[in-house]
């Protein structure tokens, strides 16, 4: 079954950077696009980003635009997202999400890791 | 980008009821709409997609429908596993956008 395993979340100071990653079992990674997905404390669903299966397209939310860069190892099996002058408004649980159903679409998630931007 | 109302925010029902949770565009989308279900500390649940197509495993008391700009999910019965969040998600453009969830909690 579709496994999505993030880790490297954790407590960092406002304009530091952090790289999350998200290994993939359970289907064949090279063949799908990926996202990744946050979360606020008591807050809603915000998407941030896409990379598709070859690793060129990618697309951003404007949020994160110019900060926050997805990355992918088809060798690796490994998403990564990488993270930099981060804010305080980045705490959130960050997902990474699989599009193997159809095209776009978020659908087998991961369990999330919590990123926390405070001094 | 394209903006999803959800409505309502939230409600309040009982073990056997039917509920429907109501989600709109703010442009056309054809049918690229997806239904999940998030529970507390638990990470999202992917339930319909195309609208109205369940994803493998998911109970047929879930059932959507719509197109264009206006979608619902409703649940026949409800029961206690099914108290939760749910949200939509267009996937006809990005940036995907999602609703903003409608809670489900128990009367």
């Amino acid at each position: 079954q579709v496994q999505l395993v993030e880790s490297g979340g954790g407590v960092v100071q406002p304009g530091r950077s952090l790289r999350l990653s998200c290994e993939a079992s359970g289907f064949t990674f090279s063949n799908y696009g990926m996202h990744w997905v946050r979360q606020a404390p008591g807050k809603g669903l915000e998407w941030l980003a896409v990379i598709w299966k070859d690793g060129n397209t990618k697309y951003y939310a404007d949020s994160v635009n110019g900060r926050f860069t997805i990355s992918r190892d088809n060798y690796k099996d490994t998403l990564y997202l990488q993270m930099n002058s981060l804010r305080a408004e980045d705490t959130a649980v960050y997902y990474c999400a699989s599009s193997i159903i159809v095209a776009g679409m978020v659908d087998y998630w991961g369990q999330g890791t919590l990123v926390t931007v405070s001094s | 980008d394209i903006q999803m109302t959800q409505s309502p925010s939230s409600l309040s029902a009982s073990v056997g009821d039917r509920v429907t949770i109501t989600c709109r565009a703010s442009q056309g989308i054809g049918n690229y709409l997806a239904w999940l279900q998030q529970k507390p500390g638990k990470a999202p649940k992917s339930l319909i997609y195309g609208a109205s197509t369940l994803q493998s495993g998911v109970p047929s008391k879930f059932s959507g429908s719509g197109s264009g700009t206006v979608f619902t999910l409703t649940i026949s019965s409800l029961q206690p596993e099914d108290f939760a969040t749910y949200y939509c998600q267009q996937y006809n453009s990005y940036p995907l956008t999602f609703g903003g969830g409608t809670k489900v909690e128990i009367k």
